[in-house]
């Protein structure tokens, strides 16, 4: 089962534009972490912000959470042609021997030139 | 190697075959992942390995799906009398220790079954 759920599932923008992405999750997490994928192959790291964290900045990129709405937003600023792809959260829980990284569905990001 | 390696990249095998997937971890990485994707879809869960055991194995869909780590390192997952809803990229990943950091995947292996 998928506990991330992202909103928009596309999203089309003009180079230069900034990005927003949502995530929504059910249970309590540990982290929570977003992934890029380009061509429906291997997934790219981009940032994790653990559970006691609002916000966290890396380049363009700034994710926050509000776990009290179970919630986290990825803003990627100033985009570029290249940031075209799809964009995942990925939810962590850390309970006994389970170490799942549960993925949403994703949203898929079109920077147009 | 640099990164986590997956072969083969493409399979296509026939209804009721068995087939086997490799996974090459980052070396030093203890904790190994395997995932299964469809198109549209996000990754989905199905098995999780700390050293050689297989701490967390609850997302394998049924008793066709097996995936063994014997030494730590490389993974195998088998897939036996494969269904044509077999079909999708398996995608492996691997990260250091027990607490969730980082996974790094690999470029994952489309399987397809006809």
């Amino acid at each position: 089962s998928q506990q991330g759920e992202e909103d928009p599932q596309a999203l089309s923008i003009q180079e230069g534009e900034n990005a927003t992405m949502n995530c929504s999750y059910k249970t309590s997490i540990n982290n929570l972490q977003w992934y890029r994928q380009n061509s429906g192959r291997g997934l790219v790291h981009l940032i994790l912000i653990r559970s006691n964290e609002r916000e966290k900045h890396s380049g363009r990129l700034r994710v926050t959470l509000d776990t009290s709405k179970k919630s986290s937003s990825l803003l990627i600023t100033a985009s570029r042609a290249a940031d075209t792809a799809s964009y995942f959260c990925a939810t962590c829980r850390l309970s006994g021997s389970a170490r799942q990284l549960t993925f949403g569905s994703g949203t898929q990001l079109t920077v147009l030139p | 190697g640099a990164g986590v390696s997956q072969t083969p990249s493409n399979k296509v095998t026939e209804k009721g075959k068995y087939v086997e997937l490799r996974c090459d971890p980052i070396s030093g990485h203890t904790a190994l992942y395997w995932y299964r994707q469809s198109l549209g879809q996000g990754p989905e869960f199905l098995i999780y390995f700390q050293g050689t055991g297989a701490a967390d194995d609850s997302g394998l869909p049924n008793d066709r799906f097996f995936a063994v780590r014997p030494e730590g390192s490389v993974s195998t997952l088998k897939i036996q009398r494969t269904e044509r809803g077999d079909s999708a990229v398996y995608l492996c990943a691997s990260s250091l220790g027990q607490g969730y950091t980082e996974a790094f995947f690999g470029q994952g292996t489309r399987l397809t079954v006809v």
